[in-house]
């Protein structure tokens, strides 16, 4: 098994380019979610999905746009990259609620720079 | 919305020490996890433990969940233990959102 697979590792924009951010699990996960991480702010959720078809925003959405349309994959989009957006992101999975072991399993991040 | 506490915010150990890191949190949650994020920036789960204890080698977790905190001790601690420790809670009727706290950074001298 993977885990879970995200592609760029690293990656650069201009103001104003788009992007996708590419997030993959191999482990039947219904749930699946994107991160930031920024110095001094922890982790923030910006979206999640509790199943392919279905998703919702998390605490810092705005600038950000998902869709799920496999239980695999689930890739965040940035419209119109801000240089507020340069963070390190990370998607992570897990078994859905009520199944007893609910732990989340992350991607190895990508460092993305809005210049 | 739920706030989740972590201290101290950074700990320097000497190898082979001791630690406990503390999560508190301000309303009920349905589960807990530990995380470790190494010095490369990998994020791995230590424990998921809405309640109880839980022991994994040297790292042991322990949850009450009607106080609202959590523990994380480490024993006999080693280089390879550095990091940071980030606790993350699931809040009753969020729909499965897991918030993290601002983490502990553990730095553990030879």
């Amino acid at each position: 098994n993977a885990g879970v697979t995200q592609t760029p590792k690293f990656q650069v924009l201009k103001t104003g380019q788009s992007m996708t951010l590419q997030c993959a699990q191999d482990m039947n996960h219904e749930y699946m979610s994107w991160y930031r991480q920024d110095p001094g702010m922890g982790l923030r959720l910006i979206h999640y999905s509790v199943g392919a078809g279905i998703t919702d925003q998390g605490e810092v959405p705005n600038g950000y746009n998902v869709s799920r349309s496999t239980t695999e994959d689930f890739p965040l989009r940035l419209l119109s990259a801000a240089p507020s957006q340069t963070s390190v992101y990370f998607c992570a999975s897990r078994n859905p609620l009520g199944q007893g072991n609910e732990k989340l399993f992350f991607g190895s991040g990508t460092q993305l720079s809005v210049l | 919305g739920i706030q989740v506490e972590q201290s101290p915010p950074d700990l320097i150990l000497q190898e082979g020490a001791n630690s406990t890191l503390r999560c508190n949190f301000s309303d009920s949650v349905n589960n807990l996890q530990w995380f470790h994020q190494n010095p490369w920036g990998q994020l791995i789960n230590l424990f998921y433990i809405p309640s109880g204890t839980k022991q994994n080698g040297r790292l042991s977790a322990t949850t009450v969940a009607t106080e609202r905190y959590s523990l994380l001790y480490i024993s006999s601690s080693q280089t390879t233990d550095s990091g940071v420790y980030f606790c993350a809670v699931n809040p009753y009727n969020q729909g499965g959102k897991l918030i993290f706290g601002q983490g502990t950074e553990l730095s553990v001298k030879p």
